[in-house]
């Protein structure tokens, strides 16, 4: 059981704009920034979106982050083929000396 | 830029120590600023965060209280790498484990990760 909940599963076809919902807690996300890293089958995860809403460098502006409370949502716009991959939303947790926390994960299938 | 190489044994066996390393090229393990991470992927647990160590004028380590009786992790600044032990493995230590920096400067973020080593405990 993932400390952070994400929907298992999303979908969405070429040129559409789909989101990912991540949701969190007082000592997570209420407290402190959120990360999203995007997954390809067999590689380690990718850092997509830090600091709630930043992209690192190379990230194309169809990737978007927001932050709300206790929540964050990644949306990509123009959706492409190649965005199909697992998508992670990730936080610090201030819980006892600190840990990082990820969500269970939502799988992209571009249609 | 900066890069990290994992390397390790891919299957150990039951009740045995599992041990990788994760070597550091384009940053140093002695950063005042970054973090040194393992972390593991399973179908079972999804990403779980093992642990850290760091250098803030001395050596620190923190460790996730799910593995903290087990686990160690190392800094070696001679290789520019640090290093994970995992004692008393049981199947259920079965997972693919990722060395990552969290590059600190208030950022918050794991940036570089390595490329994931698949660790099978099984007789």
């Amino acid at each position: 059981q993932s400390v952070l909940t994400q929907p298992p599963s999303a979908s969405g076809t070429p040129g559409q704009r789909v989101t990912i919902s991540c949701s969190g807690s007082n000592s997570n996300i209420g407290i402190n920034t959120v990360n999203w890293y995007q997954q390809l089958p067999g590689t380690a995860p990718k850092l997509l979106i830090y600091r709630n809403n930043q992209r690192p460098s190379g990230v194309p502006d169809r990737f978007s982050g927001s932050k709300s409370g206790t929540s964050a949502s990644l949306a990509i716009s123009g959706l492409q083929s190649d965005d199909e991959a697992d998508y992670y939303c990730a936080a610090w947790d201030d819980s006892l000396n600190g840990l990082w926390v990820f969500g269970g994960g939502t799988k992209l299938t571009v249609l | 830029q900066v890069q990290l190489q994992q390397s390790g044994p891919g299957l150990v066996k039951p009740s045995q120590t599992l041990s990788l390393t994760c070597v550091i090229s384009g940053d140093s393990v002695s950063s005042n600023s970054a973090t040194w991470n393992w972390i593991r992927q399973s179908p079972s647990r999804g990403l779980e965060w093992l642990g850290r160590t760091y250098y803030r004028s001395k050596w620190d380590s923190h460790y996730a209280g799910s593995v903290r009786s087990r686990i160690t992790i190392t800094p070696d600044t001679s290789k520019n790498q640090f290093s994970l032990q995992l004692n008393s493995v049981t199947p259920e230590d079965t997972a693919v484990y990722y060395c990552a920096r969290d590059d600190g400067r208030g950022l918050v973020r794991l940036d570089i990760w390595g490329q994931g080593t698949m660790v099978t405990v099984s007789s």
